[in-house]
């Protein structure tokens, strides 16, 4: 069974930052499967990266994706405040598993 | 407009039944294939179950096989999810969402329904 580990599991940081954000797998996966998520309160989720590193329609190019094998990165460069938000990462080959998230809070 | 709406959640004792639909609109419903996914509060996200565009393939996640099932109704653009047998542990909210390709994001969610299982 595949186990999706992110850490780290909160990120404190301020806007302007740049946030690096690790997804890591418990066995090598394809990357074409790896997806990136933001859930913010009262809101639906929404698709930020997909196949590791493509952006999902109107996403900013302030996000990126990148990684292979076992270790995937999501990076925000320049935090703005409306990024502040739980991130999740997703992989969907065999079946659909989740990591647990990484909350990103204003510091 | 593009949308999935999910209705269907409230209260209800452990052992009893619910059914959630989600109420699709601005895309083609019966092309798609849609999911069910779960997050219990203050917890992660959680796969609940999968269906084929058609209805023909069906797929739950462990911890509810057996008691949930998923399906669909193209002629009303609406997926269900029947739960039956339910526990404590299925208090959750419940999104449904679309895969924009096979095995692939899912890139339409909805805002999710809540569902208490409580005596």
């Amino acid at each position: 069974e595949l186990v999706l580990t992110q850490s780290p599991g909160t990120l404190s940081l301020s806007p302007g930052e740049r946030a690096t954000l690790s997804c890591r797998a418990s066995q090598s996966v394809s990357s074409t499967y790896l997806a990136w998520y933001q859930q913010k309160p009262g809101q639906a989720l929404r698709l930020l990266i997909y196949g590791a590193s493509s952006r999902a329609t109107g996403v900013p190019d302030r996000f990126s994706g990148s990684g292979s094998g076992t270790d995937f990165t999501l990076t925000i460069s320049g935090l703005e405040p409306e990024d502040f938000a739980v991130y999740y990462c997703q992989h969907s080959d065999n079946w659909y598993t989740f990591g647990q998230g990484t909350k990103l809070e204003i510091k | 407009q593009v949308q999935l709406v999910e209705s269907g959640g409230g209260v209800v004792q452990p052992g009893r039944s619910l059914r959630l639909s989600c109420a699709a609109s601005g895309f083609t419903f019966s092309s798609s294939v849609i999911h069910w996914v779960r997050q219990a509060p203050g917890k992660g996200l959680e796969w609940v179950a999968v269906t084929s565009s058609d209805g023909g393939f069906k797929h739950h996640a462990d911890s509810v096989k057996g008691r949930f099932t998923i399906s669909r109704d193209n002629s009303v653009n609406t997926l269900y999810l029947q739960m039956n047998s339910l526990r404590g542990e299925d208090t959750s909210v419940y999104y449904c969402a679309r895969e924009r390709r096979p095995h692939d994001a899912f890139d339409i969610w909805g805002q999710g329904t809540m569902v208490t299982v409580s005596s």
